[in-house]
C-alpha cells in the first residue's frame, strides 16, 4: 500500500527540541523530493522543508531556517525533521508529502500522510 | 509572497448541487503551478488537479479546474457524500509556493 506514516509529535516546551519521522511503504522511497508541510491548526497551511531523493539539495521556509533540519535515510524509507529551539509558533500538524515526479521537484504533492501534532506550550 | 484568498469560506450545498471554489492570486501565477487538494479529519490530504486544470490520478470526472492568472476555480459537478471536506489551493510558481486558507464545503 502506498502510504505515508508521520510520528513524533506531542507536546514540548519552547526552547526543548523534536524529531518528526515518516515512514514511507509501497513505492520506491529513494527516487523521490519529499517535503515537510504544516498546518496551524484552524488555519493555513505552510511549506516548511524539502530534501531530494538523494539528500543532495535542501531547502527551508524562512520561519524555520537555522531551527529545523531535514534529512532522510533511503535504506530505512524514512524522512525525518529535527525541530530545535521551538517557539508557541511553531505549533500545528506536521505532514510529510511526496513530490509527485521523480526525481524532478515539481513543488506540489501528490502523497500526503495523515499528520503528526506537535503543541509547543510551557 | 503571492497570497492566495479563497471565497467563499464555507459553501453550504446539498447532495447533488454544484459546488464552485474559487483562488484569485494577489499577482499573477503561471498558469501552469497551481494545485487543488482535498482535506478531510483524521485523513491523509488528497491532491485532486496540478497544472491548473489536470486531474491526479484517481479523482472522478465531476472535479475539474480552470483559471489562468489570478483568478482560479474548481468545480464539482454534483456533489456526492464524500466529497464534504476543506479544499485548498496552492501555487507553486513562485518562491516561497504558498496556499490558499481554504474553503469548507459542508451539507447544507
Amino acid at each position: 500500500q502506498v502510504q505515508l506514516v508521520e510520528s513524533g509529535g506531542g507536546v514540548v516546551q519552547p526552547g526543548r527540541s523534536l524529531r518528526l519521522s515518516c515512514a514511507a511503504s509501497g513505492f520506491t522511497f529513494s527516487s523521490y523530493v519529499m517535503h515537510w508541510v504544516r498546518q496551524v491548526p484552524g488555519k493555513g497551511l505552510e511549506w516548511v522543508a524539502d530534501i531530494w531523493h538523494d539528500g543532495s539539495n535542501i531547502y527551508y521556509a524562512d520561519s524555520v531556517k537555522g531551527r529545523f533540519t531535514i534529512s532522510r535515510d533511503n535504506s530505512k524509507k524514512t524522512l525525518y525533521l529535527q525541530m530545535n529551539s521551538l517557539r508557541d509558533e511553531d505549533t500545528a500538524v506536521y505532514y510529510c508529502a511526496r513530490d509527485p515526479t521523480s526525481p524532478v521537484v515539481n513543488w506540489y504533492f501528490d502523497l500526503w500522510g495523515r499528520g503528526t501534532l506537535v503543541t509547543v506550550s510551557s | 509572497e503571492i497570497v492566495l484568498t479563497q471565497s467563499p469560506g464555507t459553501l453550504s450545498l446539498s447532495p447533488g448541487e454544484r459546488a464552485t471554489l474559487s483562488c484569485r492570486a494577489s499577482q499573477s501565477v503561471n498558469s501552469i503551478y497551481l494545485a487543488w487538494y482535498q482535506f478531510k479529519p483524521g485523513q491523509a490530504p488528497r491532491l485532486l488537479i496540478y497544472g491548473a486544470s489536470s486531474r491526479a490520478t484517481g479523482i472522478p470526472d465531476r472535479f475539474s479546474a480552470s483559471g489562468s492568472g489570478t483568478d482560479f476555480t474548481l468545480t464539482i459537478a454534483r456533489l456526492e457524500p464524500e466529497d464534504f471536506a476543506v479544499y485548498h489551493c496552492q501555487q507553486y510558481g513562485s518562491s516561497p509556493l504558498t496556499f490558499g486558507g481554504g474553503t469548507k464545503v459542508e451539507i447544507k
